[in-house]
């Protein structure tokens, strides 16, 4: 069971990144999944999360309208396009996978995670 | 969404306990029983170590254990040992249907 992130990188503020998730060992399409940042030296925050179908999306106060959260589940990838970056988006994100099989719960699986950092 | 208040740091020696508290409010906590614990080692993801305010997932020691009255969730770890030392975070499903983390809190293993 394996969630792995790629995508992230330096950029620009006002810029655009695309991250992306491919999990493995389990069966994607039955799970919810999470988009989660962790600044440097700070707590995790939630970002994102999408429901199983990807029909269902919802994003935190700080992201609302500047990231999108999708899927693809013929490929197990999970994406986070991130539009209109400033630089407190700086941070390590992680995607992670929703415990509940009916309602949202816990973060059971978690990837390594992948730097994003937002510089001029 | 305000984050969850968590004490900035927790010690104890080896062999006793200690508790994490992780306040709330009735829009999170206090309206499910949707509370986790991560623990978390430098450099490392979050890993779930309580889900559901008690619950334990398999292969995480029982000396962690889980409990929530009103709009506060707390974490014990008994036997405290070496190992332990490092960072913890709390975590809520809410009123919204958001999620929201705790502020951390760093054990220290005198």
């Amino acid at each position: 069971v394996q969630l792995v992130e790629s995508g992230g990188g330096l950029v620009q503020p006002g810029g655009s990144l695309r991250l992306s998730c491919v999990a493995s060992g389990f069966t994607f399409s039955n799970y919810y999944i999470h988009w989660v940042r962790q600044a440097p030296g700070k707590g995790p925050v939630w970002v994102s999360r999408i429901n199983n179908d990807g029909t269902s999306t919802i994003y935190g106060d700080s992201v609302k309208g500047r990231f999108t959260i999708s899927r693809d589940n013929a490929k197990n990838t999970l994406s986070l396009q991130m539009n209109s970056l400033r630089v407190d988006d700086t941070a390590v994100y992680y995607c992670a996978r929703d415990s509940g099989l009916v309602v949202p719960d816990a973060f059971d699986i978690w990837g390594q995670g992948t730097m994003v950092t937002v510089s001029s | 969404q305000s984050a969850l208040t968590q004490p900035a740091s927790v010690s104890g020696s080896p062999g006793q306990s200690i508790t994490i508290s992780c306040t709330g409010t009735s829009n999170d906590i206090g309206a499910y029983n949707f509370v986790s614990w991560y623990q978390q080692h430098p450099g490392k993801a979050p890993k779930l170590i309580i889900y559901d305010v008690t619950n334990r997932p398999s292969g995480v020691s029982n000396r962690f254990s889980g409990s929530k009255s009103g709009n506060t969730a707390s974490l014990t770890i008994s036997g405290l040992q070496a190992e332990d030392e490092t960072d913890y975070y709390c975590s809520s499903y809410t009123s919204i249907s958001t999620h929201v983390f705790g502020t951390g809190t760093k054990v220290t293993v005198l």
